[in-house]
């Protein structure tokens, strides 16, 4: 079983719309949450943390449930520039305290805007 | 741009050969990472390293070897290349192994053995 289940896609929205990613992580010991975004052909690069009280940054929206081990991302009022591979990243340390942590990577879901 | 460098962007090898991918930082980061990405997979980790001749297997590791001389140099071997490493492979780097800090990922390195 994978570390990181993603629903793979692809979604194909009209600019404006709002679209909502979901993500379950397998180890309940897992400790930090990320979603990154990847154009294609590109490296996936750091789009937001997902932090325990849920965090916003503009149009877009995390949030974790840690008691379900689920993980959400929501893009409000899509933009033609949104369309990417998004990536759910969870942090599994090696042991509780330490800092030596590994990132498991999602299969990613494509996104698609269109005009 | 964080600094780090992969080298080469392409290549294309014969089956079983041997292959060094090179992965520079300039950042100091404690922490290097290579994975490579193939589709219905996404990215998967072969090693890792926390430092310094510090290094650890991971998920798909098997074929690949690491070395890590200095903290800005993180070498990855194909030490027999095979058909199925066929794919391309991103370094990345962070400051505290991912804990709430960014990774940084290299430009990645398309490798096709023939």
């Amino acid at each position: 079983r994978k570390e990181v289940e993603q629903d793979p896609g692809p979604f194909n929205v009209p600019e404006g719309a709002t679209v909502a990613f979901n993500c379950t992580y397998s180890n309940s010991a897992s400790q930090s949450f990320f979603w990154y975004r990847q154009d294609c052909r590109k490296e996936p690069k750091l789009l937001m943390s997902v932090y325990s009280s849920g965090n916003e940054d503009g149009r877009f929206t995390a949030q974790l449930n840690r008691a379900s081990q689920y993980i959400s991302l929501l893009i409000r009022d899509s933009k033609l520039s949104d369309s990417a591979t998004y990536l759910c990243v969870v942090n599994l340390l090696a042991d509780r305290g330490s800092t030596l942590g590994r990132l498991y990577f999602g299969r990613g879901t494509q996104l698609t805007v269109w005009p | 741009d964080a600094g780090i460098t992969q080298s080469p962007r392409h290549k294309v090898t014969e089956t079983g050969t041997p292959v060094t991918l090179r992965c520079h930082q300039t950042e100091n980061h404690r922490y290097m990472y290579w994975y490579r990405q193939d589709p219905g997979h996404g990215l998967r980790l072969i090693h890792y390293s926390y430092g310094v001749k510090d290094t650890d297997k991971g998920e798909v590791s098997d074929g690949y070897s690491v070395s890590r001389s200095k903290t800005e140099d993180f070498l990855l071997t194909l030490e027999s290349a095979t058909s199925s490493q066929t794919s391309v492979y991103f370094c990345a780097i962070s400051d505290l192994g991912g804990w709430y800090t960014e990774a940084f990922f290299g430009q990645g390195t398309r490798l096709t053995v023939v």
